[in-house]
């Protein structure tokens, strides 16, 4: 079993829609958790931090479950620009900040 | 601005010429420093964690004689691809943490083709 798995898409949605990702981590002790962008080519950057609480930034909103071991990413009222490949990245404290990544969700927006 | 400055951005070499890639952190210093490569289509892969002053540790798989890492100061990590053959095109990105939290800073990546 894979330590973060994806579903790699791709998922194709209209401009405009509501999209969400999920994603699933094995290591019960992993305590950070993000989620980063990646576009073709080029390097990860960061979308933003998962709290426990769960946290919201514009039109992204991501959720974190520790009993179900699982964090989701919400996009909403999607744009052209939100075509990307989204990375859920988890990491533990004991790991030394070593990020384990997903491979991936593709996101591509359409007119 | 970046943080975390990667260079060079592409590379073409021959099969069996060795290649240097750098990896420094602009405004902190870098106890820790990680180095992944990315095939096509495929997820970030660790490859080695690059300590200051001591040896790098290497991901199960990754050879460490045709991997080179040397973390001689605390803002520069080099990754060294020797006798570089074409399975070793990829994209190499390196990676550090400021010492106040765990997001990782990412460098621009730099891709690597050997013909």
């Amino acid at each position: 079993r894979k330590e973060v798995e994806q579903d790699p898409g791709p998922f194709n949605v209209p401009e405009g829609a509501t999209v969400a990702f999920n994603c699933t981590y094995s290591n019960s002790a992993s305590q950070s958790f993000f989620w980063y962008r990646q576009d073709c080519r080029k390097e990860p950057k960061l979308l933003m931090s998962v709290y426990s609480s769960g946290n919201e930034d514009g039109r992204f909103t991501a959720q974190l479950n520790r009993a179900s071991q699982y964090i989701s990413l919400l996009i909403r009222d999607s744009k052209l620009s939100d075509s990307a490949t989204y990375l859920c990245v988890v990491s533990f404290t004991g790991g030394g900040n070593k990020l384990t990544f997903g491979t991936g969700t593709q996101l591509k927006v359409e007119l | 601005g970046a943080v975390v400055s990667q260079h060079p951005s592409w590379v073409i070499c021959k099969s069996g010429t060795s290649v240097k890639i750098e990896c420094r952190s602009l405004d902190f210093q870098a106890t820790t420093m990680f180095w992944y490569r990315q095939f096509p289509k495929q997820s970030l892969m660790l490859m080695a964690t690059s300590n200051e002053g001591s040896k790098a540790t290497y991901e199960q798989g990754v050879e460490k004689d045709k991997f080179l890492i040397n973390h001689a100061s605390l803002t520069l990590s080099t990754l060294t691809v020797t006798s570089a053959h074409p399975e070793d095109s990829s994209f190499y990105i390196c990676s550090a943490s400021r010492p106040e939290g765990p997001e990782a800073f990412f460098g621009q990546g730099t891709r690597l083709t050997v013909v």
